[in-house]
């Protein structure tokens, strides 16, 4: 079946640090891989989507991500967080069809 | 373009109330789906649609019902509800073709008592 595993519940940066949220995903075919992120009370917003092609995608916000397939890791990147990037973060692969399956996500706070 | 709309934002419901979530997209998009949040458990698809009139189950479809009429709406029945259905439920809609955005509306949190 299959799956995504973001190993980190909460991780916790001070401004101007870099950042990586790691994701792991389970899926037989070549996936459809993208990051949201969620603000608090706020519906999802795309980061940044691999569907084939360089495995290093540039996302908003001067978020990237590296697709390593002999890992089975999207993992996300910044190299200076801001305060306004604390929230949740989500990564998802694409089965069969156009669903989504999602991780539990990573809640990020940024301290000052 | 709304994008996706959701209504109501909030609702409160006692355990064995029905109730319809709504949910519309103005951007005539094909696949239109409902997930449910729970805190350390990310976003379970539930129902998901492909188009008008043709809808299937997702990972956790039991006690909902989905239709889908016209390409623009695709509400979401909770025939009998119980406290396990309490939950953040947000939907979703893209082209349906595999690997294109989803997008996805602001969300109703449904509390069961």
């Amino acid at each position: 079946a299959q799956s995504v595993t973001q190993p980190d519940i909460h991780i916790t940066v001070s401004e101007g640090a870099s950042l990586e949220l790691r994701c792991n995903y389970s899926y037989g075919a070549t996936p459809y891989l993208f990051w949201y992120v969620q603000s608090p009370g706020q519906g999802l917003q795309l980061l940044l989507k691999y569907f084939s092609g360089d495995t290093l995608v540039q996302g908003i916000k001067g978020f990237e991500a590296e697709f390593k397939r002999s890992q089975s890791s999207f993992n996300l990147r910044k190299p200076s967080v801001h305060w306004s990037d604390a929230a949740e973060y989500f990564c998802a692969v694409g089965v069969e069809g156009n669903k989504l399956v999602f991780g539990a996500g990573t809640i990020l706070r940024v301290k000052s | 373009n709304a994008g996706v709309t959701q209504t109501p934002k909030f609702q409160v419901l006692k355990t064995g109330q029905s109730m319809t979530l709504q949910c519309a997209q103005d951007m005539n998009h094909e696949y239109m789906s409902w997930y449910r949040q729970d805190p350390g458990m990310g976003l379970r698809l539930i129902h998901y649609s492909v188009g008008a009139g043709i809808t299937d189950q997702g990972e956790v479809p039991n006690g909902y019902n989905v239709s889908r009429s016209t390409t623009e709406d695709f509400p979401l029945r909770l025939l009998s509800a119980a406290p396990s259905q309490t939950s953040v439920y947000f939907c979703a809609s893209s082209y349906s073709r595999g690997g294109h955005e989803q997008y996805f509306g602001p969300g109703t949190r449904l509390t069961v008592t």
